[in-house]
């Protein structure tokens, strides 16, 4: 079962603009992180928000977590062709172990 | 240093045979998990162990997957009796037990049940 529902399923950008994907998850969260995942590769770890935190970055990454409204998103700025690919979100679902779940994803591409 | 490595990256077999998956994790890390990625989809939770023990495995989809980390290091995935539906890419991670998150996930093994 997937506990997050990316949206858009798939987005198409030019090369420099922002690409923003959404994440809305059903249970409550003691975190929740977002992966890319390349074509044929395995998933890179992006970045974890905490359910405490609202706001996160890391370089060209900003990512947002409202947990009333269950929902996340993901910012890429300034895309660049290496950023297409999938991106994940995942959450543990308030677990006290290390499983998490994933959602379907967001198929990004950039267009040259 | 090294990542998970999986292999044989890519498997072929006949409906009917019996295959297994190799995953190799980061050396130290405690936690092991195996998904299952349809085409298209997102990763789904098979197992999870820790160390040795099998701590969750109620994604396995029927009695015919079996996984296994005998010696708490190296883990193998192995599939009875294969059919079609079987056919994904079966993806391997791991993490730290002093970060417990992020996970570290290997390229996968793809099959093909024919």
């Amino acid at each position: 079962s997937q506990q997050g529902e990316e949206d858009p399923q798939a987005l198409s950008i030019q090369e420099g603009e922002n690409a923003t994907m959404n994440c809305s998850y059903k249970t409550s969260i003691n975190n929740l992180q977002w992966y890319r995942q390349n074509s044929g590769r395995g998933l890179v770890h992006l970045i974890l928000i905490r359910s405490n935190e609202r706001e996160k970055h890391s370089g060209r990454l900003r990512v947002t977590l409202d947990t009333s409204k269950k929902s996340s998103s993901l910012l890429i700025t300034a895309s660049r062709a290496a950023d297409t690919a999938s991106y994940f979100c995942a959450t543990d679902a308030g677990n006290r172990d290390d499983k998490i779940i994933f959602g379907k994803g967001t198929r990004l591409h950039i267009l040259p | 240093g090294a990542g998970v490595s999986q292999s044989p990256r890519y498997k072929v077999a006949k409906r009917g045979q019996d295959v297994a998956l190799r995953c190799d994790p980061i050396s130290g890390h405690v936690s092991l998990f195996w998904y299952q990625q349809a085409l298209g989809q997102g990763p789904e939770f098979l197992t999870y162990f820790q160390n040795e023990a099998q701590l969750d495995k109620s994604g396995l989809p029927s009695d015919r997957f079996f996984a296994e980390r005998p010696e708490g290091s190296v883990s193998t995935l192995k599939i009875q009796r294969t059919q079609q539906e079987d056919s994904a890419v079966y993806l391997c991670a791991s993490s730290s037990p002093s970060t417990r998150q992020p996970q570290h996930f290997g390229d996968g093994t793809r099959l093909s049940i024919l």
